[in-house]
């Protein structure tokens, strides 16, 4: 099976930028998490979604970011219009909630984006 | 709100031999799910191993074993016949078990990183 894709893997845009990171979880999986990891502030959550609807979105930044799910094989995360403090490397995650207590989430290799 | 300490920035262990790396939690749930992580170069963030709070039997994985002590609030990852390959930063992850509230999210330690010497 496919694990959690995303793209691109790399990402360099200037300032002020419109930027839309890509996401596909693995199929049959009915949550799905945006982190994003820093040196700083280590890895975060950004928001997450169940069956395609947000749950919890208090992890966003800022109004500048903004997510979507449109179908259960797809997700987007964008920044507009984005800053050089944007930069980390994004992760997707999914997972199942179907089996009972461990629901573990597999997460996609990434997206670095970097903002000059 | 949860917390995640691992207390150990850095690890180095020499080949073949044995190494645990440190994690403890803050919680007043009793329900929850504890996870090591491992992201190695590629940053690809991999489960090494799980545990729920309610099995009082440690969780095994071929070379990851995890001693859980829930009264001390403790998840601590050993690693035995280590391999250049185990080379990586660690993370781990604390999940609240009450998913009738919808807390699916984990929250992460800072990770400790893991050498290993020829």
């Amino acid at each position: 099976d496919a694990g959690v894709i995303q793209s691109p893997r790399h990402e360099v845009t200037e300032m002020g930028q419109e930027v839309t990171l890509r996401c596909k979880p693995i199929s049959g999986h009915d949550y799905l998490f945006w982190y994003r990891q820093t040196m700083m502030r280590g890895l975060e959550l950004l928001i997450y979604f169940n069956n395609n609807v947000p749950i919890d979105d208090s992890g966003m930044p800022e109004d500048r970011f903004s997510a979507k799910m449109p179908n259960a094989s797809f997700s987007t995360l964008k920044i507009q219009p984005s800053e050089p403090r944007d930069s980390a490397v994004y992760f997707c995650a999914s997972s199942f909630s179907g089996l009972a207590g461990t629901d573990t989430q597999y997460f996609g290799p990434g997206t670095r984006l970097t903002v000059l | 709100a949860q917390t995640v300490t691992q207390s150990q920035p850095e690890m180095s262990v020499q080949e073949a031999e044995t190494v645990t790396l440190s994690c403890t939690y803050d919680t007043s749930e009793s329900d929850y799910y504890l996870f090591w992580y491992k992201q190695p170069p590629s940053r690809q963030m991999i489960l090494v191993i799980r545990q729920e709070a309610y099995k009082q039997q440690n969780a095994t994985e071929n070379r990851f074993s995890v001693n859980f002590q829930k009264a001390a609030k403790s998840f601590s990852l050993k690693i035995s016949d280590s391999q250049l390959g185990d080379a990586a930063m660690y993370f781990c992850a604390y999940r609240s078990g009450d998913t009738l509230a919808g807390s699916y999210q984990l929250t992460f330690g800072k990770g400790t990183k893991l050498s290993v010497i020829p």
